[in-house]
């Protein structure tokens, strides 16, 4: 039983739509984030939510809205989607802060945005 | 601004090698630094973890040196296996939500 699952695996999409990445987690953490990973893999992190409340906001383009229904959901919607918004999208959860053991990061398998 | 500089890019290491990754903070509020694996076509997922009092941790064949006065950490892998190939990030964290990476090594091990 996948413990971080998003969907869909596989997006590519014309400049200009909008999409959604859903993401679910069944390990009952209160955290939970959006990272994204470029074309030279560097990971940063987009936002995180906790108890579905928005805790990190890092600099992203309104175009993108986070949302979470539930602990156990964060979902993600791109508007207006450009060339430089390709790129593969994490979602990941963890129990507490990121501080020591119990602080690990859980990471889905990723959703892969192909903006042409 | 990269929080959390690594080096190398990448490297390749012929099987039964040690392969080591270097990483470097500026940030001293940082006090937990973990190591994560990446393979292709999936996430990254938690390898092992340092905190700052302590200056070494092993496991099996991996192991975190840290040098706290130089703001500096490294991954070592002893006897590396084709297994072994693969993106590792180092990161540091100041005991919140954000966990910063680096920039990732790919690791080549050739049988």
């Amino acid at each position: 039983d996948t413990a971080v699952s998003q969907t869909p695996k596989y997006l590519v999409t014309q400049m200009g739509n909008d999409k959604s990445i859903k993401c679910e987690q069944n390990l009952g953490h209160d955290t939970m984030y959006w990272y994204k990973q470029d074309s030279k893999k560097f990971l940063k992190i987009m936002f995180s939510y906790n108890n579905k409340e928005l805790i990190i906001n890092e600099t992203v383009p309104n175009r993108f809205s986070p949302k979470s229904p539930d602990k156990a959901h964060l979902n993600l919607h791109i508007n207006s989607l450009e060339l430089g918004d390709s790129a593969v999208y994490f979602c990941a959860s963890s129990q507490e802060r990121i501080a020591g053991e119990t602080g690990e990061l859980f990471f889905g398998e990723g959703s892969r945005l192909t903006v042409l | 601004q990269q929080q959390v500089k690594q080096s190398p890019q990448s490297l390749i290491v012929q099987k039964g090698g040690i392969s080591i990754i270097n990483c470097a903070y500026e940030n001293t509020a940082f006090d937990y630094f973990p190591w994560y694996q990446q393979f292709p076509g999936k996430g990254p997922a938690l390898l092992i973890a340092i905190r700052p009092d302590v200056s070494e941790k092993k496991e099996g064949r991996f192991t975190i040196s840290f040098n706290k006065s130089a703001k500096q950490f490294s991954l070592h892998i002893m006897d590396s296996q084709p297994g072994d190939s693969a993106t590792y990030f180092c990161a540091a964290s100041k005991g919140d939500y954000k966990l910063s990476f680096g920039a990732g090594t790919t690791v080549t091990v050739r049988a």
